[in-house]
Parts: C-alpha cells; sequence; structure tokens
C-alpha cells in the first residue's frame, strides 16, 4: 500500500508567493525524487536527490534530502501560473528490498496559482 | 524521439471485456513499468520489465497481464474489465540499474469500465 505521506494534499497561493511541500516516510529510501504533472499528461522528473542531507536545486525548484533519508522538502520561490499541477514525491529503494529497484509514489500536492 | 507513447488515449470498456493497451518507446530502454493513479492514491505499481522476456509484478498486478518481446514495446493487458480498474494508466521507461528512477513517462491513458 502507500508508503509516502505527502503533504499537504492541495495548495492554492497567490503568484509570486513561495511554496513548500514535504514528503515523509516511515522508511529509508536511498533516493528521492520530486515529479511534477501537468494535467492531461505524465509526470516530469524535476529534482532528483542522492545523498542524506543533500540540497539540489533546478531554477526556482530547491529540494532537499532529509538526514534521517525517511523524509524529502520541495521548494518553489516565486510562483507563476504554470507552476499549476500535481507534484509527486517518490522513493527509491535498492535492489532486494521491496518491489526490488523500483519507485514508490507519494500521492501528490496539488499546486493552483492565483494570477 | 517520439520518447514514450500510449495508445488509446482515452477507452471506455463493460464490465468482462478485455483489451490491451499499448506502450512504446524509441530510447532504447531496458526498463519499463505501468502504473496506474488513481485520485488521492498516487502512482502504484502493476508490472514493470528489466528486458526482452523478463517481466514481474509490482503493488497491484491483480487483473493484469503483460509481456514484453521486443525491448521496445511493453503491452498491458486487462484480462476481464472491472470497475475498480477505472483509472488512468501510465507507462514509464528509464534506463536500467543506477539511472532506473530516471523514468520517462507516457501520456497516459484514460480507462472507464462501466
Amino acid at each position: 500500500g502507500q508508503q509516502l505521506n505527502q503533504s499537504p494534499q492541495s495548495m492554492f497561493i497567490q503568484e509570486g508567493e513561495d511554496v513548500s511541500m514535504n514528503c515523509t516516510s516511515s522508511s529509508i529510501f536511498n533516493t528521492w525524487l520530486w515529479y511534477k504533472q501537468d494535467p492531461g499528461e505524465g509526470p516530469v522528473l524535476l529534482i532528483a536527490l542522492y545523498k542524506a542531507g543533500e540540497l539540489t536545486s533546478n531554477g526556482r525548484l530547491t529540494a532537499q534530502f532529509g538526514i534521517t533519508r525517511k523524509d524529502s522538502f520541495l521548494n518553489i520561490s516565486a510562483s507563476i501560473p504554470s507552476d499549476v499541477g500535481i507534484y509527486f514525491c517518490a522513493g527509491h529503494r535498492s535492489l532486494y528490498m521491496e518491489y526490488g529497484n523500483k519507485l514508490v509514489f507519494g500521492a501528490g500536492t496539488i499546486l493552483r496559482v492565483k494570477s | 524521439n517520439a520518447g514514450v507513447t500510449q495508445t488509446p488515449k482515452f477507452q471506455v470498456l463493460k464490465t468482462g471485456q478485455s483489451m490491451t493497451l499499448q506502450c512504446a518507446q524509441d530510447m532504447n530502454h531496458e526498463y519499463m513499468s505501468w502504473y496506474r493513479q488513481d485520485p488521492g492514491m498516487g502512482l502504484r505499481l502493476i508490472h514493470y520489465s528489466v528486458g526482452a522476456g523478463i517481466t514481474d509484478q509490482g503493488e497491484v498486478p491483480n487483473g493484469y497481464n503483460v509481456s514484453r518481446s521486443t525491448t521496445e514495446d511493453f503491452p498491458l493487458r486487462l484480462l476481464s474489465a472491472a470497475p475498480s480498474q477505472t483509472s488512468v494508466y501510465f507507462c514509464a521507461s528509464s534506463y536500467s540499474g543506477l539511472a532506473e528512477h530516471e523514468q520517462y513517462f507516457g501520456p497516459g491513458t484514460r480507462l472507464t469500465v462501466t
């Protein structure tokens, strides 16, 4: 069943505001990933994090791999209308664990931006 | 490159009917997978394949079959459709091994079972 807890479930913010969302798990992951899904499309990889404590940026997006390896955070600065979509966190485990070398996804954070 | 393509984009089935969702990729990726997306549930892995001739079950495999006869294609078969299989289905592909998490997703197939 679902193993990643992603929050908030949805957000409705003003254009220009900063956005924060997070993902937690009871299990350790070796890699944390953040995907964005535009309406009617498949998810697209935004950021991948490989090391506990790592902080990585991609334009206005910044993500962190939690020290405990059980959580990750995504921040979006100065939001714009095209940031609308669903943001998914995903955890990646090493071989020989449940479902092998596979991704486990959170339920997603729906981001809506008021212009 | 077309990337990952899926057909059809939309499908309506009656309970008990069978059908095949098609997925193809032209990036020579070894790893391919099928997910279903339901509201509030994120993406759940149905089946995956690490190469031609090799498939395995994911988190929610019941009611679905897959095969992988070529590197490019990974069809998903619904044996006897049920309303619980109403969902959006995504196919994804990637290189296997350490880059397996860098998955490229197709545009999805929206399936409704009545």
